[in-house]
């Protein structure tokens, strides 16, 4: 079975400064995607970033870029310029890559960042 | 406003009692899905539905059910032989033919005491 295992509970970066927050995880297949959502206080999921395992390049969505190394089952999240919007907790995800239940997502156990002033 | 609605927000209930969560969606999505969220567990799937009036079991399932008789909704219904009910609840929901990507509601507080 897939597991996703996110080893920094906590943790904090000054405004405007960068961070990355780590992400394993261990699987079979060859094919699958990743994910990571972002559930500030308010709880509301959202989705940050999506990388799929097939692309080598590793995908970007403005200050949000991920490096994928899919050798090293690792997919680490960076936050660049980080906001105090940015505080909130990171949950990485993974999702089989073709039949079966489609969509089922597996979920880290989250880093909550905190961004200081 | 195309969204995914849960209701309550918070809710309370006495140990030993049934009580059914929510979860409506105005997006036309096919599959719909229920996660159990508890502090330093992430999220654990207990339901998901891909067609109306199918749903399988997701990793947690036991002591919920669920049912889907429409599209737009699918409730979750927490019973009393789940053993520790207390748990922030939320559901999602994905269109067909995307991949991963899952719409989330903003989730019900349920408290049993």
């Amino acid at each position: 079975a897939q597991t996703v295992t996110q080893s920094q509970p906590e943790m904090s970066v000054q405004e405007a400064e960068t961070v990355t927050l780590s992400c394993t995880y261990d699987t079979s297949e060859s094919d699958y995607y990743l994910f990571w959502y972002k559930q500030p206080p308010s709880r509301q999921m959202i989705l940050v970033i999506r990388q799929e395992a097939y692309k080598q390049q590793n995908a970007t969505e403005n200050r949000f870029s991920v490096n994928f190394q899919k050798a090293a089952k690792s997919f680490s999240l960076k936050i660049s310029d980080s906001q105090l919007g940015d505080a909130a907790m990171y949950f990485c995800a993974y999702r089989r890559g073709y039949g079966g239940a489609t969509n089922k997502l597996i979920f880290g156990t989250g880093t909550l960042l905190a961004v200081q002033p | 406003d195309g969204g995914i609605t849960q209701s309550p927000k918070y809710l309370f209930r006495k140990e030993g009692q049934n009580v059914t969560l929510s979860c409506e969606q105005n997006l036309n999505h096919d599959a719909m899905y229920w996660y159990r969220q508890d502090p330093g567990q992430g999220l654990r799937l207990i339901y998901y539905s891909q067609i109306v009036n199918d749903f399988q079991k997701g990793d947690i399932a036991e002591g919920y059910s669920v049912s889907r008789e429409k599209k737009e909704s699918f409730p979750l219904t927490v019973t009393s032989a789940q053993k520790n009910p207390t748990a922030f609840y939320l559901c999602a929901s994905t269109p067909r033919g995307t991949v991963g990507r899952q719409y989330f509601g903003p989730g019900t507080r349920l408290t049993v005491t």
